[in-house]
């Protein structure tokens, strides 16, 4: 089955730093999203990326389908921000796989 | 409104009880989801529901019973669980098929003793 890998799997930044988060997947998808969980374990949609940019305040994303990549860009990071980013992948119908995470503290 | 909904927050249950998680959403989406998130992992795929049909069976145990009654309601029937089966369970919604944005409720924190 389709496998998809998350970099870095931890991340420490000074509040103010940017970072960039990376999802590999190795098949063709049907689409591509990028989750943020916060420490209650809600899970908020940030993008809806099968493919090309999008922008949302100080967050970005890009995905290159033929290439089978994504990226998250978090700029100016606040404390908030920390928890754990997902990139989830939904191939052949509804089947959805999740990336193992990346898990982000910034320190104030 | 983009709010998928989960009663209870949190379960307590022992091995031999009955017990259902109920999940509800009134976006009018035709598509819920089932998923299963262990401590410190990813969530995975348990079941999807497809126009209030059974689409995707990712070969759970069947002490985990879904139903959906209807269109804006998904529950999870549990029954004889194992401790290992303490989790955090979260529901999804989507418009229609897998390749639209999928909505998460906050889940339900169940503990099995």
């Amino acid at each position: 089955g389709i496998q998809v890998e998350q970099s870095p799997p931890d991340l420490i930044l000074q509040e103010g730093a940017n970072s960039t988060l990376r999802c590999n997947f190795s098949d063709s998808v049907n689409n591509l999203q990028w989750f943020h969980q916060n420490p209650w374990g809600q899970l908020i949609n940030l993008f809806y990326i099968p493919s090309g940019t999008k922008q949302n305040g100080r967050l970005s994303a890009t995905t290159v389908a033929t290439e089978r990549y994504s990226l998250l860009y978090i700029s100016s990071s606040q404390t908030t921000d920390s928890g754990v980013y997902f990139c989830a992948v939904v191939t052949g119908g509804f089947k959805t796989i999740f990336g193992a995470g990346t898990r982000l503290f910034v320190k104030a | 409104d983009t709010e998928v909904t989960q009663t209870p927050k949190h379960l307590v249950m022992g091995m031999t009880n009955k017990k259902s998680l109920k999940c509800e959403q009134h976006m009018g989406h035709r598509a819920m989801y089932w998923y299963k998130q262990k401590a410190k992992k990813p969530p995975e795929l348990m079941f999807v529901y497809s126009y209030e049909k059974l689409s995707i069976n990712e070969s759970v145990p069947s002490r985990f019973s879904p139903e959906c009654p209807n269109s804006s309601l998904l529950n999870l029937h549990l029954h004889a669980l194992q401790p290992e089966d303490s989790a955090l369970y979260l529901c999804a919604s989507s418009p229609t098929s897998g390749a639209d944005t999928q909505y998460f409720g906050p889940g339900t924190r169940l503990t099995v003793l």
